[in-house]
């Protein structure tokens, strides 16, 4: 069975930093995997998905993650945040459902 | 293309009461997802529904049911409700369902006083 461990419960960043997001994963096969991001009061957003194509998978608002294969990693990073990025975000890994991790909060300081 | 819309968005009620909750999915989507979000255990997943048929079904007892209805707009149920019931509903459609992408709608809030 699937399952995901997102490795970090909050993190923090300044703007115009970095941001990295980790997930690992446990599948039996080649999995299909998703981030997600929760802004408050609000129900989860696509960012992006990885479906066995490119490794490097690009999303919206700037978000990219990387496929490893060898280490079961799905990190979820962004060159430079901004403060609209202030959100919960999910790392999700699908067989024949759909498993989330617990979340990350992403905070991001002015 | 309409998102998913989930009504009502906001529901008080207290403990031994039911209640319906319901979720249209965006056009042409024959896949519906229910979850529940808590602070404590994170997003769990109730039940999908494909084309009227329940195909996938989480861990929670049997006051939590469904339907989905042959326009594939779907509800959910909660019976003799518990003060531990209080969480955010969110409903996901999707094409097929399976492994593609959900599209989820912006919950229904549900408090149990």
């Amino acid at each position: 069975a699937q399952s995901v461990t997102q490795l970090d419960s909050h993190v923090s960043v300044s703007e115009g930093t970095p941001v990295l997001l980790r997930c690992n994963y446990s599948s039996s096969y080649s999995p299909s995997l998703f981030w997600y991001v929760q802004h408050p009061n609000k129900g989860l957003q696509l960012l992006l998905k990885y479906t066995s194509a490119a490794t490097l998978v690009k999303g919206i608002n700037g978000f990219e993650a990387e496929f490893k294969k060898s280490e079961t990693s799905f990190h979820l990073t962004k060159p430079s945040a901004h403060m609209s990025d202030a959100a919960e975000y999910f790392c999700v890994v699908s067989e024949d459902d759909m498993r989330f991790g617990a979340g990350t909060r992403l905070t991001v300081k002015p | 293309k309409a998102g998913v819309t989930q009504t009502p968005r906001y529901l008080i009620k207290t403990r031994g009461q039911q209640v319906t909750l319901s979720c249209s999915p965006i056009s042409g989507h024959r896949s519906v997802s229910w979850y529940q979000q808590t602070p404590g255990q994170g997003l769990q997943f109730l039940f999908e529904y494909f084309s009227e048929t329940q195909r996938n079904k989480g861990n929670f007892p049997g006051r939590f049911s469904g339907r989905q209805f042959s326009n594939s707009r779907s509800e959910m149920n909660v019976s003799t409700l518990e003060l531990g019931d209080s969480a955010l509903y969110l409903c996901a459609s999707s094409l097929h369902g399976g492994n593609q992408p959900q599209h989820f709608g912006d919950g229904t809030r549900l408090s149990i006083l």
